[in-house]
C-alpha cells in the first residue's frame, strides 16, 4: 500500500519570504504521480503543482517549485515571495499509473502567512 | 462556469435521516470520485466511477450508496446518518481512469452535519 506522510502539522512564514513544506511517500511502484494541492479557508481544493515520477526535471509554477529526490521518496514543496494569499492547508498527494488508481493524501500541513 | 459542482454546500440533519448530495462536472472528464474529509482534515477516497462503472469501493458502510446516470453525474445517498458521518464531502472528476495525469478537480464540498 502506498501511503504519504506529512510531519509538520503547521508552519508559519513572513509575507515575502521563502518556506518549505516536506513530504515523504512509500511505495514500490516506479510510474506514479505526484501532487501538492492547496485549501485555503474557502474549503476548495486547488491543485498547486504536480510531478511526474520518470522526469527528473523539477515542476515549477510561478513561485511555488518542487524539489522532488525519487531514490529519496521526498517530494517537497517551496514557496517563493509568500503572500498573505498563500495561508491555508497544504496536501501531498500520490497516485500511482495505471488502472484502479486512485489519489491518496497525506494528513496536510497548515501554512500562515505573516504580514 | 462551475467545473465540478456540488450541491448543496451545506446540509444538518437529524440522525436516522436519509440524505443525498449532488455533483455534476461539465469538463467532459471520465472518472468520478467521492472523498471524505474528517475533522482532522485527513481526506480519504470513498468511490470512483469511470463512465457509469463503480471502479473503486473502499471500506464504506453499506449505508452508503453512489448511484451515477452517466458519466457527468455522480450522487452519494446515505440511509440511516450516525453523528459519526459529520464530515466535508468532496466530489471529483479525472480525465481518463487511471491517469490522472493533470489531477483531479474537486468541487467545493459538502459540510454534512448529523445531530
Amino acid at each position: 500500500a502506498q501511503t504519504v506522510t506529512q510531519s509538520q502539522p503547521e508552519m508559519s512564514v513572513q509575507e515575502a519570504e521563502t518556506v518549505t513544506l516536506s513530504c515523504t511517500y512509500d511505495t514500490s511502484e516506479s510510474n506514479y504521480y505526484l501532487f501538492w494541492y492547496k485549501q485555503p479557508p474557502s474549503r476548495q481544493m486547488i491543485l498547486v503543482i504536480r510531478q511526474e515520477a520518470y522526469k527528473q526535471q523539477n515542476a515549477t509554477e510561478n513561485r511555488f517549485s518542487v524539489n522532488f529526490q525519487k531514490a529519496a521518496k521526498s517530494f517537497s514543496l517551496k514557496i517563493s515571495d509568500s503572500q498573505l494569499g498563500d495561508t491555508a492547508m497544504y496536501f501531498c498527494a500520490f497516485m500511482i499509473s495505471g488502472a484502479n488508481s486512485k489519489l491518496t493524501f497525506g494528513k496536510g500541513i497548515t501554512l500562515s502567512v505573516r504580514p | 462556469d462551475t467545473a465540478v459542482s456540488q450541491t448543496p454546500k451545506y446540509l444538518v440533519t437529524q440522525m436516522g435521516n436519509d440524505k443525498s448530495i449532488k455533483c455534476e462536472q461539465n469538463l467532459g472528464h471520465d472518472t468520478m470520485y467521492w472523498y471524505k474529509q474528517d475533522s482532522k482534515k485527513f481526506l480519504k477516497i470513498m468511490f470512483s466511477y469511470n463512465n457509469k462503472e463503480l471502479i473503486i469501493n473502499e471500506t464504506v458502510p453499506n449505508r452508503f450508496s453512489p448511484k451515477s446516470p452517466d458519466k457527468a453525474h455522480l450522487n452519494l445517498h446515505i440511509n440511516s446518518l450516525e453523528l459519526g458521518d459529520s464530515a466535508v464531502y468532496f466530489c471529483a472528476s479525472s480525465q481518463d481512469f487511471g491517469q490522472g495525469i493533470l489531477g483531479y478537480t474537486f468541487g467545493s464540498g459538502t459540510r454534512l452535519t448529523v445531530v
